[in-house]
């Protein structure tokens, strides 16, 4: 049973437009939403994250929405670079000790120069 | 410029050989979770501790996998007998859970393979 989940395995988008990486979550109890990015060969690496308690954190480039009601929330990069190019991950957590990390499957973005 | 460490990067082994994958966390991190990526199931959950303390090790197989933190500077994963279909890349990440702080920051993995 995936609770979280990425449908869009790829993503292509031409260098300067915006990017926008969907994410969709099942269980209501979860409380906190982080991104990551992952090249190849190397370890994910946190990107940016939001609290159920607000419904947009945006950090540069990058700004993440999140619509409790519709459970959903996506990551939007302005404007896209080629180096922007990785799988990205959106992930989940429930209130508790560990904090441990629920993932999508990940969407695969490439940046066309 | 601080951040998770693994041991080794590659591993090469034959079906039925003992491995262990070690990892550094974050000097001040007080969880540590090991994960599995595969092709077919992403990244995986196997076990995790805090404060050393390992909380939940149900997403790994318990008769031939083992996860431990003798101490606050190494995590271990160990694969005893392991089988080809262990081949995949082993991450650890480290992190605060405080706060409400909860990112977690992986090392560069172990990349397993087992012919």
């Amino acid at each position: 049973d995936q609770q979280v989940k990425q449908n869009s395995p790829s993503l292509s988008v031409q260098e300067g437009r915006i990017s926008i990486l969907n994410c969709d979550y099942t269980n209501s109890m979860f409380d906190y939403f982080l991104w990551y990015k992952k090249y190849p060969a190397e370890g994910p690496t946190f990107l940016i994250s939001i609290s159920s308690i607000k419904d947009k954190n945006e950090d540069g480039r990058f700004t993440v929405f999140l619509n409790k009601s519709a459970k959903h929330l996506s990551l939007h990069i302005v404007p896209s670079q080629p180096g922007d190019s990785a799988v990205y991950f959106c992930a989940a957590t429930l209130p508790g000790s560990a904090r441990q990390l629920t993932f999508g499957s990940g969407t695969q973005l490439t940046v066309l120069p | 410029d601080a951040r998770v460490t693994q041991t080794p990067r590659h591993k090469v082994t034959e079906m039925g050989q003992e491995v262990t994958m070690r990892c550094q966390p974050i000097l001040g991190h007080n969880t540590v979770f090991w994960y599995r990526q595969t092709m077919m199931q992403g990244l995986e959950l196997l076990a995790y501790f805090r404060n050393r303390a390992p909380l939940d090790d149900s997403g790994m197989p318990k008769d031939r996998f083992s996860a431990e933190m003798p101490d606050a500077t190494l995590a271990t994963l160990k694969i005893q007998p392991s089988e080809p279909r262990d081949s995949a890349v082993y991450f650890c990440a480290s992190g605060l859970a405080t706060g409400g702080i909860y990112e977690q920051y992986f090392g560069p993995g172990t990349r397993l393979t087992v012919t």
